[in-house]
């Protein structure tokens, strides 16, 4: 079936640093990829998405590319705010009903 | 815009009660809705997926008896534990799409964290 690997964190970092979490995929047919991510008290909201091999998706300084040679889609920023503290999840859909699968989701703290 | 909203955001029950948890589309028609359960440390496990006016669709290992599913309008969807016991605490997630490609967003309510005593 289908899955996705991510680190699970936490990732600490210093404001103004560079992230990087990976993610890698396995799936049947040709998926979406997306990156939600989940502020305290808030619900999941979409960061980002791309739909097919050699896509960037990108948003709030944040960006990913559809890798498919590599079945990767990391995520890219490159210098985090303390507001950026969240937890985000690598998911994937294969249509039929949009059924998404997540990662375990990446806790990140940004301190000043 | 698109936003959903979940109610109650937490609650505390007995042991054999049984708890309605809502979700709503406030500004959008959802085509279809989704159900997660969230376990500490773990993703999002999908539960079902519903379809207003038609019966949901659950997981593999979902016991449909258990989560009572009530897709009313195309606003609203309704999650019933029933007889609800403490492996039932959770958090549950719903979501909410308006669209039909596999590409197509989700729009997530904050959650309910259920307790069960």
């Amino acid at each position: 079936g289908d899955s996705v690997t991510q680190m699970e964190g936490p990732v600490t970092l210093s404001e103004e640093a560079f992230l990087t979490i990976n993610c890698t995929y396995t799936a049947t047919g040709y998926p979406s990829l997306f990156w939600y991510v989940q502020y305290p008290g808030e619900g999941l909201q979409l960061l980002l998405k791309a739909t097919k091999a050699d896509d960037k998706g990108s948003n709030k300084g944040f960006e990913a590319t559809y890798r498919k040679e590599t079945t990767s889609f990391h995520l890219e920023k490159g210098s985090v705010q303390v507001s950026d503290s969240a937890v985000y999840f690598c998911a994937l859909s294969t249509g039929g009903y949009q059924k998404v699968t997540f990662g375990i989701g990446t806790k990140l703290q940004v301190i000043p | 815009g698109a936003v959903v909203s979940q109610h109650p955001s937490w609650v505390i029950c007995k042991s054999g009660t049984s708890v309605k948890i809502e979700c709503r589309s406030l500004d959008f028609q959802a085509t279809t809705m989704f159900w997660y359960r969230q376990f500490p440390k773990k993703s999002l496990m999908l539960m079902a997926t519903s379809n207003e006016g038609s019966k949901a669709t659950y997981e593999q290992g979902v016991e449909k008896d258990k989560f009572l599913i009530n897709h009313a309008s195309l606003t609203l969807s309704t999650l019933t534990v029933t007889s609800a016991h403490p492996e039932d605490s959770s958090f549950y997630i719903c979501s909410a799409t308006y669209g039909l490609a596999q590409s197509d967003t989700q729009y997530f309510g904050p959650g309910t964290r259920l307790t069960v005593l």
